[in-house]
């Protein structure tokens, strides 16, 4: 996916690490997401930036910490995580935050904590 | 508030039969409706998006989907299944009287597998 690319694709980390996770987009977007992954569950819409200002919010845990510097890159901050953080996590992208821009999303990271 | 339901964990069915993955919807307003696809250890793909208009909806890879407001139904569709179809598939509904809100609301998904 030369789209939404995110890095790393695998990540291990024991509760008390601090890591992060990164996506790029070069699609020329104004909107970006982070959304989490869980077996059989739907996926959870964790955060909305639209031209680089986060829009919503979805009652995530402050062990999470989103970082958009600018409408290409998007970065999600761990640290003290739990066992059940353990999801692929996925970015996504849209032209804008408006409601019928398809999202393009990028591989996922696999989100292992011990 | 909106809701998808997909009533099907998995739907199996043979190489070049049709195939229908089945989602309902749930919205106080007028519903924004769109079918993704996730291949193994990849990102979702969008396949389609219903907006206004014509009520069959042409996506990519040759699917459709037909939207059906008082059933409240978005099925997916294909004439004929190819092995390479075998996925899954996500229905997801944004309400437009969702004002400010950018939240699309996903289904669970659907396993498709298609049998050689």
């Amino acid at each position: 996916e030369t789209g939404v690319t995110q890095t790393p694709r695998h990540l291990v980390m024991g509760m008390t690490n601090k890591k992060s996770l990164k996506c790029e987009q070069h699609l020329g977007h104004n909107a970006m997401y982070w959304y989490k992954q869980s077996a059989k569950k739907p996926l959870e819409l964790m955060f909305v930036y639209n031209f680089k200002e986060q829009t919503e919010n979805n009652s995530v845990p402050s062990r999470f910490s989103p970082e958009c510097p600018n409408s290409s890159h998007l970065f999600l901050h761990l640290h003290t995580l739990q066992p059940e953080d353990s999801a692929l996590y996925l970015c996504a992208s849209s032209q804008d935050g408006t409601e019928n821009n398809e999202q393009f999303f990028g591989p996922g990271t696999r989100l292992t904590v011990l | 508030a909106q809701s998808v339901a997909q009533p099907e964990d998995q739907v199996n069915v043979a190489e070049g039969n049709p195939l229908t993955v089945k989602c309902t919807y749930s919205v106080s307003g007028n519903p924004y409706l769109f079918w993704y696809v996730q291949y193994p250890n990849r990102g979702l793909q969008f396949l389609l998006k219903y907006i206004t208009g014509d009520n069959l909806v042409k996506g990519s890879y040759g699917f459709e989907a037909e939207f059906n407001k008082s059933q409240t139904s978005f099925h997916l569709k294909k004439p004929s299944a190819l092995v390479s179809d075998s996925a899954l598939y996500f229905c997801a509904v944004r309400d437009l009287s969702g004002a400010g809100s950018y939240q699309l609301t996903f289904g669970k998904g659907t396993k498709l597998s298609v049998i050689p």
